[in-house]
């Protein structure tokens, strides 16, 4: 199984801030990578896939970026709606995983 | 628009089968798409259970796939889940989701999109 390390687990931040989220696959997955927001108690919506794409109707704060093993999601200004969990996922072998996810949190 | 919602049991019974219904709205089940499982255990990550076609076909997790089915129903535009011989490791929120594949140009782009509300089944006697 491909295996996807998010970095950092936790991230405390203030509104406006920049914020970057590292995801490193265990091998080359090319771009097929996607990345979710997850709000306490509601399913992953999907904010970009083939690593880079926005996904229609997100904002263009945020920006996906990388190819191969490593990858980074950037919020480019923190809002207050952005407070929420962040996984990566590979799409490009089987099984499909998920990275651990990344809590970001109000500092 | 799209909107899958999962359905079935809260609470299962250890070495019982758990058994969850996604119905799709707004599209065919039949639509050239695969329809996903995925589930979440209590402050834990995603984990990908497998995945079914309008044709039937299937890909599982090998962690999970000697105990999971998953079957289609076009009759009822919704797809089910079965898995076997739960223990408390199984407790978790269980999602459905559609598995989109899209060619640009010469590129095959993928994610999961839309996904449903989810719900929590627990295992315990």
């Amino acid at each position: 199984d491909i295996q996807l390390t998010q970095s950092p687990s936790f991230l405390s931040a203030s509104v406006g801030d920049r914020v970057t989220i590292t995801c490193r696959a265990s091998q080359g997955i090319s771009t097929y990578l996607a990345w979710y927001q997850q709000k306490p108690g509601k399913a992953p919506q999907v904010l970009i896939y083939a690593a880079s794409t926005l996904q229609s109707g997100v904002p263009s704060r945020f920006r996906g970026s990388g190819s191969g093993t490593e990858f980074t999601l950037t919020i480019s200004s923190l809002q207050p709606e952005d407070f929420a969990t962040y996984s990566c996922q590979q799409l490009n072998n089987y099984p499909r995983t998920f990275g651990q996810g990344t809590k970001v949190e109000i500092k | 628009q799209v909107q899958l919602q999962e359905s079935g049991p809260g609470l299962v019974k250890p070495s019982g089968t758990l058994s969850l219904t996604c119905a799709v709205s707004g599209v065919s089940i039949s639509s050239r798409n695969w329809w996903s499982w995925v589930r979440q255990s209590p402050g834990k990550g995603l984990e990908w259970i497998g995945e079914i076609y309008e044709d039937g076909s299937t890909n599982y997790n090998p962690s999970l796939k000697s105990r999971v089915t998953l079957s289609v129903d076009k009759s009822k535009n919704q797809f089910s889940l079965k898995l076997r011989s739960v223990t408390a490791a199984d407790t978790a929120v269980y999602y459905c989701a559609r598995y989109v594949l899209v060619w640009f140009g010469d590129s095959l782009f993928s994610w999961f999109d839309p996904w449903g509300q989810g719900t929590l089944v627990t295992v315990s006697s």
